[in-house]
């Protein structure tokens, strides 16, 4: 069955410096998120794209989070600066095509740590 | 505010015994609701999505049912087996791009 693939599986990273974590969403899927999950925490959206744009985003994504999609296959977050806060297990998704009636298939999770 | 929450947060059952796990939301204008499935240290698996317009939703072992008016769905695990230990995730799509998740019931069957 098709999945949804994370790469690296652990990041760590000094404070200050910048990451890129990368996903490779299923390909007949048309619709990206990244989601982030802080230790002990719920699972939180940060940002969905469509159409190689960002259809909605949370208050969490802010100056420091872009998205691109540099290809056909490949779906990336970049942190620009790296906070302590900012370390958390950060999750890509994707759906289908049509209404919100398909289900969001998600990755195994990038582990970001910030020292 | 739109919210989803999960009690008990923890489950301990036997082996082989039937069990159902919950979720409540505080907007019944859903347009549909997902379980999960996380292992530890791993993503998210998903289970069973079901629709605004469905009250139950089947696959296997497992039963989804949705009950909008009064903000619940229920997660229904027959049979239970080791393998089934994990954290079962509710998350809600309340109308928009982003699914917004519970805290998750941490079960553990118990052989």
């Amino acid at each position: 069955e098709p999945e949804v693939t994370q790469t690296p599986s652990h990041q760590v990273t000094q404070m200050g410096q910048e990451v890129i974590l990368r996903c490779v969403p299923i390909s007949n899927h048309l619709y990206f998120y990244w989601y982030r999950q802080i230790l002990g925490q719920k699972v939180e959206f940060l940002v969905s794209f469509y159409n190689n744009e960002i259809s909605e985003k949370s208050e969490i994504f802010d100056d420091q989070f872009s998205v691109e999609r540099p290809d056909g296959s490949n779906f990336t977050l970049k942190i620009r600066s790296t906070k302590l806060e900012d370390s958390a297990m950060y999750f890509c998704a994707s759906r289908k095509e049509g209404q919100y009636n398909q289900p969001q298939h998600f990755g195994d999770g990038t582990r970001l740590s910030i020292l | 505010k739109q919210e989803v929450t999960q009690i008990p947060a923890a489950l301990s059952v036997p082996e082989g015994e039937n069990l159902v796990l919950n979720c409540s939301f505080t907007d019944s204008a859903i347009y549909n609701l997902q379980w999960f499935r996380q292992d530890p240290g791993k993503g998210l698996t998903s289970l069973l999505l079901i629709q605004s317009s469905q009250r139950e939703q089947t696959s296997g072992r497992l039963n989804a049912s949705l009950d909008k008016s009064s903000g619940r769905s229920t997660l229904y695990i027959a049979a239970s087996q080791p393998g089934d230990s994990a954290t079962y995730l509710c998350a809600v799509n309340f109308g928009n791009e982003k699914l917004t998740f519970g805290t998750g019931t941490r079960l553990t069957i118990i052989p």
